[in-house]
């Protein structure tokens, strides 16, 4: 089946301006992650949705960042006055559910702000 | 907080010889134990994972981990390198019971010399 989808592949804005980016999960998948790669700060986790809620937020690294799921399957994560210490690449994973179960990621986002 | 190291953020490797990637984590408790592998402008794919029962985990590719309580590791080994094995690879842990985010090592990098 179809694995994570993530769009746009690369998105480059400028110092100010808002950006979304959107994450298909795999179908049925009802836990879904975003996680931010970047040279300096490596693989970090940013949020958890569990359905369409998200119980733990706690990688969110400013009030910039917010996301939101709905339906239980797409999520989009929205950065508002972009900073360049916000390009990296977004990735987004989702899973069953339990803690045990294998995350499956997508291509990614890779953002660039000018 | 959960920690991950991962000695050596580059490592060179002739073909058909021995990759050993090493992965050591700081947890009061034993935690859920992963290692990813990201090709060029990919997502990152799951190897293999440890979560409970046999300690040594078999995984794609060839690719085998053994989880050591005492020592706090979970290195990456596989016999004899590919030149396809040339990627980044990622360990990462998850804290039970409730804990589904991950938390990354800094990577490390293998290139496989022919």
């Amino acid at each position: 089946g179809a694995g994570v989808s993530q769009s746009p592949s690369n998105k480059v804005t400028e110092k100010g301006k808002d950006v979304e980016l959107r994450c298909d999960p795999i179908s049925g998948h009802t836990a879904l992650y975003w996680y931010r790669q970047s040279l300096g700060q490596g693989l970090e986790f940013l949020i958890y949705f569990q359905g369409n809620s998200a119980p733990d937020k706690s990688g969110l690294p400013s009030d910039r960042f917010s996301a939101e799921r709905t339906g239980g399957s797409v999520s989009t994560l929205t950065i508002q006055r972009t900073q360049q210490e916000d390009s990296a690449v977004y990735l987004c994973a989702s899973s069953q559910g339990w803690v045990t179960d294998t995350q499956y990621f997508g291509p990614g986002t890779r953002l660039t702000v000018l | 907080a959960q920690s991950v190291t991962q000695l050596g953020s580059h490592v060179s490797v002739s073909e058909g010889a021995l990759v050993l990637l090493r992965c050591n984590y700081s947890s009061s408790v034993p935690p859920y134990l992963f290692w990813y592998v990201q090709y060029p402008n990919q997502g990152l794919q799951l190897l293999l994972k440890y979560t409970t029962g046999a300690t040594l985990v078999k995984g794609i590719n060839g690719f085998e981990a053994e989880f050591k309580k005492s020592e706090t590791s979970f290195h990456l080994t596989k016999p004899s390198a590919h030149m396809s094995d040339a990627a980044e690879y990622f360990c990462a842990v998850s804290d039970p019971p409730t804990g589904n985010k991950l938390t990354f090592g800094g990577g490390t990098r293998v290139l496989v010399k022919p």
